[in-house]
């Protein structure tokens, strides 16, 4: 089965630095897909970058990066120029994309709170 | 606006009592979730929809039950049978490369 850690419950970054939270996950399926969404304190859950794990290439959304190292099963977020709207609780998520079922849904992490500081 | 549309934002049930969640959604979208949020355990699967009048059991389905009558309903019922059903409740919809959430539900036991 698979899963995904989240190793860091808590981070904080000062406004205008750069944070990066880790997530690593375990599978033996070659083809899935990932994804960090965030969850303010409206408890809204908001995706904010998906990877596909057949692009080597390193997804991007503004001031949000992942750092894709699919051989070590690392998928780490990277929030650059942190602004005050950034803090809130970050999630992990897998999930295969070998059909449908019970493979279509997703597994999350624990989560990460990050706070931004002004 | 296509969305999901959660309610009630805060339900309180009784020892004994069962009560239902209500998840409805506008985005056409064929697969239907729900997921129970609970402290420092992330987001785990209750039950799941692929499609109308069908659905599976997720992680933790013990206590709870659903129906799929229409495409844009997928209504969670949390039976007295559930030991510990103070949580925060996600339904979802979604395609294969990313889910639409809503609003969640609070549930707490009085």
């Amino acid at each position: 089965a698979q899963t995904v850690t989240q190793s860091q419950p808590e981070m904080s970054v000062q406004e205008a630095e750069t944070v990066t939270l880790s997530c690593t996950y375990d599978t033996s399926e070659s083809d899935y897909y990932l994804f960090w969404y965030k969850q303010p304190p409206s408890r809204q859950m908001i995706l904010v970058i998906r990877q596909e794990a057949y692009k080597q290439q390193n997804a991007t959304e503004n001031r949000f990066s992942v750092n894709f190292q699919k051989a070590a099963k690392s998928f780490s977020l990277k929030i650059s120029d942190s602004q005050l709207g950034d803090a809130a609780m970050y999630f992990c998520a897998y999930r295969s994309a070998d059909g449908g079922g019970a493979t279509n849904k997703l597994i999350f992490g624990t989560g990460t709170l990050l706070a931004v500081q002004p | 606006d296509g969305g999901i549309t959660q309610s009630p934002k805060y339900l309180f049930r009784k020892e004994g009592q069962n009560v239902t969640l209500s998840c409805e959604q506008n985005l056409n979208h064929d697969a239907m979730y729900w997921y129970r949020q609970d402290p420092g355990q992330g987001l785990r699967l209750i039950y799941y929809s692929q499609i109308v009048n069908d659905f599976q059991k997720g992680d933790i389905a013990e206590g709870y039950s659903v129906s799929r009558e229409k495409k844009e309903s997928f209504p969670l019922t949390v039976t007295s049978a559930q030991k510990n059903p103070t949580a925060f409740y996600l339904c979802a919809a979604g395609l294969p490369y990313g889910y639409t959430f809503g609003s969640g539900t609070r549930l707490t036991v009085v």
